[in-house]
């Protein structure tokens, strides 16, 4: 069974900070999706990035960067540089290829960035 | 700006109402999906149409009632709904690749704030 693990609850840095959020994810797929969503205060989730299994390359999107270890089955979130508008919860989720449409969510990290 | 939107934001309905969530997205996404919100939890998978047919139905009372009458709406009629149902309902859609989701990203509305008095 497919399962995501988000060990933090809520993270509270000072802004430009740097923070990583943790992701450990569990799968009997061999192909596999990871997903990094983001929930501001509004309500919208926005989709932040998708990494397949087949591919661990490390990616950078301005401040953002993610950390993807099949090893570990961790997919860590880095935010260097956090700014109050980093202020949401982030999801981390997994799809897997048999399972088609079915994500799964982990439970959230709540990220507070201080003035 | 969302390119998924959803009416109302915010419904307020006693337990013996008819009320409806609607969703429309214009992104030619062939797989459109329900999610339930609770406070503090993450998104729960409701439904999943895929080219307008139910493909997932996650074991769902059937107060709550699914219809995708084209590839561009979705709706979820609610009828005798309890006090424990009030959430934040969440549309999404995804692209599909060869009819299958092989892990499309969702992308969600603002979602519609449901209260049941």
């Amino acid at each position: 069974a497919q399962k995501v693990t988000q060990a933090q609850t809520e993270i509270s840095v000072v802004e430009k900070e740097d923070v990583t959020l943790d992701c450990v994810y569990e799968t009997r797929d061999t192909t596999y999706y990871l997903f990094w969503y983001k929930q501001p205060p509004s309500g919208e989730l926005v989709f932040l990035i998708r990494r397949n299994s087949f591919d661990e390359q490390n990616e950078i999107s301005g401040r953002y960067s993610w950390n993807f270890q099949k090893s570990t089955s961790s997919f860590n979130f880095t935010i260097t540089a956090s700014q109050v508008v980093d202020s949401a919860v982030y999801f981390c989720a997994l799809s897997e290829n048999t399972g088609g449409f079915k994500t799964i969510f982990g439970a959230g990290t709540r990220l507070f960035v201080k003035a | 700006d969302t390119e998924v939107t959803q009416t109302p934001k915010h419904l307020v309905m006693g337990m013996t109402n008819k009320k409806s969530l609607k969703c429309e997205q214009h992104m030619g996404h062939r797989a459109m999906y329900w999610y339930k919100q609770k406070a503090k939890k993450p998104p729960e998978l409701m439904f999943v149409y895929s080219y307008e047919k139910l493909s997932i139905n996650e074991s769902v009372p059937s107060r709550f009632s699914p219809e995708c009458p084209n590839s561009s709406l979705l709706n979820l009629h609610l009828h005798a709904l309890q006090p424990e149902d009030s959430a934040l309902y969440l549309c999404a859609s995804s692209p599909t690749v060869g009819g299958r989701g092989l892990g499309g990203e969702l992308f969600f509305g603002e979602g519609s704030r449901l209260t049941v008095l």
